[in-house]
């Protein structure tokens, strides 16, 4: 199976700063990723999938890049709502499909 | 709207069964490969198990945790997935949701999911 780790597990910041959430697959994944925004209580929400694609109806200021192993969530301008848990997901090989442990993002 | 309602959580001791079930609407049910997560309470995301469309063979794929114990079905003339769970274990305890697949076919990404059931395995 297909290990992802993401860094940090938590941070904090302000409205308006740039933040970048990491995650690193064990293998090689071609850019099979997707990521998920979480808030308290509710269901993921689906952001970007093959590493860099924009769910339609989710805001530019979300953006992915990345290849091979590494792979990383910029959000180039937080607002008040973008504070949530977020994952990152690899489907390069399934099943299973692996999560990382998800990066909590806090207001400062 | 797309929409994914999930039913029949709630409060089961353990060894013993319940089914959930996923009512879908405003998509063709069938064109779509659906799949069910869980979330342990404070914990993170783990995938349980995927259901196929008929045109890719219906067919079905678990996680190891939950092989042998779980059953994943649809019924495409009521819109509905369901997942059986047998043998239920306190580790089990967790929100479930019901999630459809992000292409149709099987893209494994999730593009809509349910709001979630929460199963509670204790004596």
């Amino acid at each position: 199976d297909i290990q992802m780790t993401q860094s940090p597990s938590s941070l904090s910041a302000s409205v308006g700063d740039r933040v970048t959430i990491t995650c690193r697959a064990s293998q090689g994944i071609s850019n099979s990723l997707a990521w998920y925004q979480q808030k308290p209580g509710k269901a993921p929400k689906l952001l970007l999938y093959a590493a860099s694609r924009l769910e339609s109806g989710v805001p530019s200021r979300f953006s992915g890049s990345g290849s091979g192993t590494d792979y990383t969530l910029t959000i180039s301008s937080l607002q008040p709502e973008d504070f949530a848990t977020y994952y990152c997901q690899q489907y390069y090989s399934t099943p299973p499909i692996t999560f990382g442990q998800g990066t909590r993002l806090e207001i400062k | 709207e797309v929409q994914l309602v999930e039913s029949g959580g709630g409060l089961v001791q353990p060894g013993r069964s319940l089914r959930l079930s996923c009512t879908a609407s405003g998509f063709t049910f069938g064109d779509y490969a659906m799949s069910w997560f869980r979330q342990a309470p404070g914990k993170g995301l783990e995938w349980v198990g995927f259901i196929r469309s008929k045109a890719y063979g219906g067919t079905t794929e678990y996680a190891a945790s939950v092989k042998g114990r779980f059953t994943i079905s649809r019924d495409d003339s009521k819109s509905i997935a369901y997942l059986q769970m047998n043998s239920l274990k306190t580790e089990d305890t967790a929100v479930y949701y019901c999630t459809r697949d992000g292409r149709g076919g099987s893209s494994w990404y999730f593009d809509y999911w349910g709001q979630g059931t929460l199963v509670t395995v204790s004596s």
